[in-house]
């Protein structure tokens, strides 16, 4: 069974700074997909960047890029440049390339990151 | 650009009354549309996915039901409220037409409490 495990659950940094949010995942897929979401505080999931398994190079969007370590089952999320409107809920997630129930995806338990001046 | 609307943004309804929660999605053909649940500071749980009209799935059994209407519109509903029912209803949708991997972009949800 897909397990995805966030085991920080509070991050707090200033801002401008680098932070990276932990993520491990279980699977016994082959193919995978691995996503990053933030909740605002107005409860709204944002997208934010993918990895797909089969993938070596890591993603990077904007100020977002991913730490992929396949051997660990591991997915890190770097946030460079902190902003204060970085602060929010970041959700790691994770969906078997070949599960039966579409668009299926195993959610972490989150990390609440606070950013402050 | 497409967007995801979900109606109404907040409830407070009593145990055993009915409920509809609604979304839309714009500027994408034939998506497939997702209804997931969130519990108050906890993580996310996909309840139905429709992949086209008229077609539900229900991946956990809640006590509600969805329907796909049209094209672009996913409900979600019961007759009767319990307490357990009480969060946050996330709409979501994806591009359809098999590649497993799409991104899910989820609307801005719905939050319900029960009295």
């Amino acid at each position: 069974a897909q397990k995805v495990t966030q085991t920080q659950t509070s991050i707090s940094v200033m801002e401008k700074t680098t932070v990276t949010m932990d993520c491990v995942y279980e699977t016994q897929d082959s193919s995978y997909f691995l996503f990053w979401y933030k909740q605002t505080a107005s409860g709204e999931i944002v997208f934010l960047i993918r990895q797909d398994s089969y993938k070596k190079e890591n993603a990077t969007v904007g100020h977002y890029s991913l730490n992929f370590q396949k051997p660990k089952s591991s997915i890190g999320l770097i946030i460079t440049a902190t902003q204060i409107e970085d602060s929010a809920v970041y959700f790691c997630a994770m969906r078997e390339g070949w599960t039966q129930v579409v668009g299926q995806l195993t959610f972490g338990s989150g990390t609440r990151l606070q950013v402050y001046a | 650009a497409q967007t995801i609307h979900q109606w109404p943004v907040a409830e407070i309804k009593a145990v055993g009354s009915p409920l509809s929660l609604g979304c839309t999605i714009k500027g994408k053909s034939s998506p497939n549309l997702y209804w997931y649940w969130q519990a108050t500071g906890g993580t996310l749980q996909q309840l139905f996915y429709s992949i086209t009209v008229g077609q539900v799935e229900s991946v956990v059994q809640l006590n509600l039901s969805a329907s796909r209407p049209k094209d672009d519109q996913f409900i979600l509903s019961t007759e009767k409220l319990l307490l357990s029912h009480s969060g946050f209803y996330l709409c979501a949708w994806s591009p359809g037409q098999g590649y497993s991997g799409n991104t899910l972009y989820f609307g801005e949800g719905s939050r319900l409490i029960v009295v």
